[in-house]
């Protein structure tokens, strides 16, 4: 298995607080990724890296934002907590092998926001 | 990117091949053809990729059409531990991959 944590694993917080989400990985691979699993709607990206300090939007990225200070290290911040954004959230990792950025992707956190 | 069409579900024995089609009508000639799955309460998996040829790893086999407009996963024995959603993306670049639905494929023992 890809070399990937993410903390907290699991998460209640009250509508209105920040929380931060981390993903740490060993494998030094360059992109890192955010997504948010819902329901009926499968996975959606938030956020990826391609570097450090180099991150861009993804699909869903209203009310998320991203750092990336080293590396193994990407994480995700909801500045002020919705109930809209309770969801799993999983991190994934690339690097690009041949012509592909096959993605590994971490145990998830699952997030509720009351 | 393309979009892909999977059916919502299907059932397999235990030992026999699973099958799981998807259909890719408007892929491009630079668009590879990604599978992952995905068990309950896990992050998704990497299981193959192809382009053109058909391909097979330790996992699985993709067969890939000669118009490159459907493909189908096979999972030669499947087990129990198959048990999963299972996603086809297309896609010509793999750093922001776009998951549909996805196939629910159930092992029946």
């Amino acid at each position: 298995d890809a070399g990937i944590t993410q903390s907290p694993r699991h998460k209640v917080t009250e509508t209105g607080t920040p929380v931060t989400l981390r993903c740490h990985q060993t494998e030094n691979h360059r992109y890192m990724y955010w997504y948010r699993q819902d329901p009926g709607h499968g996975l959606r990206l938030i956020h990826y890296s391609y570097g450090v300090k180099d991150t861009d939007k993804g699909e869903v990225s209203d009310g998320y934002s991203v750092s990336r200070s080293k590396t193994e290290d990407f994480l995700l911040t909801l500045e002020s907590a919705t109930s809209s954004q309770t969801s799993v959230y999983f991190c994934a990792i690339s690097e690009k092998r041949e012509v592909i950025y096959e993605q590994y992707f971490g145990p998830g956190t699952r997030l509720t926001v009351t | 990117d393309a979009k892909t069409t999977q059916p919502p579900s299907m059932d397999c024995a235990e030992g026999r091949a699973a099958n799981l089609p998807c259909n890719h009508s408007t892929i491009s000639g630079n668009e590879y053809v990604y599978w992952y799955r995905q068990i309950h309460s896990q992050g998704p998996q990497y299981i193959i990729h192809g382009l053109k040829n058909n391909e097979t790893n330790e996992m699985a086999s993709l067969i890939i059409t000669e118009d490159r407009k459907s493909s189908t996963l096979i999972l030669p024995h499947a087990t129990l531990r198959d048990t999963a959603v299972y996603y086809c993306i297309v896609k010509e670049g793999a750093q922001k991959l776009v998951f549909g639905q996805g196939t629910r494929l159930t092992i029946n023992p």
